[in-house]
């Protein structure tokens, strides 16, 4: 079936880097866009990034650009989320999600979440 | 960039209808037909209901409306069911650099 699978969150101290990745499975991956959206504790859902099918159309929030960088491997099913210079507001849940449909940018719809992974910044 | 413009809470009881709504800008909301709602239940991942403004995804029942006037879209949720308990979230694409936007959020309370 359709799934999306996260991995790599954990603790790190401010200013450190952390790789997350998000497993794709049950679709043809290189044929969507995916995105991170992150959920800080008890607060609402924040875009952070969106990368296309063939990795040349990617976009970040302001609040990452800079800092983050999105990527994926189509031959591995694989999208990543490198995260650099750490911040305490970084603290949150990330969710991959792909579009609803094939080549479909992400506000038209993202029908598939993984199950969230959970970055801690912290000293 | 600014989040989309939601309550922070609504409340109705079971069998009745809520509206939510997600005020934005002609650069967002009042200029694209690009908005989207979100359900996420406590500790679960976000679930698309709706799509395109109007359009309902296979299998999302069909209690679930959306709207659009102007630069404010909506929710409706009908024949509110204790299961519906939940925090939704509106999307739209929105002309800035980041070319995509969430509403802040709103938590529906079932009484």
């Amino acid at each position: 079936q359709v799934q999306l699978v996260e991995s790599g969150g954990g603790l790190v101290k401010p200013g450190g880097s952390l790789r997350l990745s998000c497993a794709a499975s049950g679709f043809t991956f290189s044929d969507y866009y995916m995105s991170w959206i992150r959920q800080a504790p008890g607060k609402g859902l924040e875009w952070v990034s969106y990368i296309s099918g063939s990795d040349n159309i990617i976009y970040y929030a302001d609040s990452v650009k800079g800092r983050f960088t999105i990527s994926r491997d189509n031959a591995k099913n694989s999208l990543y989320l490198q995260l650099n210079s750490l911040r305490a507001e970084d603290t949150a849940v990330y969710y991959c999600a792909r579009t609803a449909g094939v080549k479909l940018r992400p506000y038209y719809g993202m029908s598939v979440w993984g199950q969230g992974t959970t970055v801690t910044v912290s000293s | 960039q600014s989040a989309l413009t939601q309550p922070a809470s609504v409340s109705g009881s079971p069998g009745q209808s809520i509206t939510i709504s997600c005020t934005g800008t002609t650069s967002d909301v009042g200029g694209y037909n690009y908005v989207s709602w979100y359900q996420q239940h406590p500790g679960k991942a976000p679930k698309l209901i709706i799509y395109d403004v109007t359009n309902r995804p296979s299998g999302v029942s069909n209690r679930f409306s959306g709207s659009k006037s102007g630069s404010t879209a909506s929710l409706t949720i009908s024949g509110l069911q204790t299961e519906d308990e939940a925090d939704y979230y509106c999307n739209s694409y929105t002309t800035s650099s980041t070319h995509v936007v969430f509403g802040g959020g709103t938590k529906l309370t079932v009484l």
